[in-house]
């Protein structure tokens, strides 16, 4: 099936340091939703994003709703161990019987 | 107020066996989904309930796999026979309602490793 482009596939940051990843699709989403899945767990939605342009903040977490629909980003201030994991992002069209369409995942290592 | 739960967390079968996998989504959650997330992927939809009723099963092998969800609530999930490539964690979700804006909870999955 269809799975959104994430980037990067991996990172390896040091503690303190902010982090950048972002989304694209080839088709319209009209929400964008960013989850955080540690190991041996089910995915736990983060954000959510209903609105192209659209810019929110969960604590050290901000994300956006790209204008043309097509990508979202996510970044992290000041990393701290716990945000170790993968972080998905997904995209809903909001029409019909359509579902959500998950990323590919990008893998967060924070190095001592 | 407890979550997603699933069971069993792991199951290790042989080719050809079948297996279940049995999801209780959170208390008052009409919308229950089953996921297939492989190795190095995010996930992916195999089949969504409002109620009992299954109103997406678009993704669903159904010529090995099952499901059902009887009285609107508990929930299973059948692959027989299992093949190889079945080899995935199963994430089982619920939300209030199906919408877009209705915040889906995931369980902790079921991994499964066919032999």
């Amino acid at each position: 099936g269809q799975q959104l482009n994430q980037s990067p596939q991996s990172m390896f940051i040091q503690e303190g340091e902010d982090v950048s990843m972002n989304c694209t699709s080839s088709s319209i989403f009209n929400t964008w939703l960013w989850y955080k899945q540690d190991p041996g767990e089910g995915p736990v939605l983060l954000i959510a994003l209903y609105k192209a342009g659209e810019l929110t903040s969960n604590g050290r977490l901000t994300a956006q709703f790209g204008i043309t629909r097509k990508d979202s980003f996510l970044n992290i201030s000041a990393s701290i161990p716990s945000d170790v994991g993968i972080y998905f992002c997904a995209g809903h069209p909001n029409f019909g019987n359509e579902k959500l369409t998950f990323g590919t995942g990008t893998r967060l290592t924070i190095i001592p | 107020e407890a979550g997603v739960v699933q069971s069993p967390r792991y199951k290790i079968i042989e080719k050809k066996q079948p297996v279940a996998f049995w999801c209780n989504p959170i208390s008052g959650h009409n919308t229950l989904y089953w996921y297939r997330q492989n190795l190095g992927q995010g996930p992916e939809l195999l089949i969504r309930y409002e109620n009992e009723e299954a109103v997406d099963d678009s993704q669903l092998p159904k010529d090995r796999f099952s499901a059902e969800r009887l009285k609107g609530v508990d929930s299973t999930l059948k692959i027989q026979p299992a093949e190889l490539g079945d080899s995935a964690v199963y994430l089982c979700a619920s939300s209030l309602a199906g919408g877009s804006t209705d915040t889906q909870y995931f369980g902790p999955g079921t991994r499964l490793t066919v032999l």
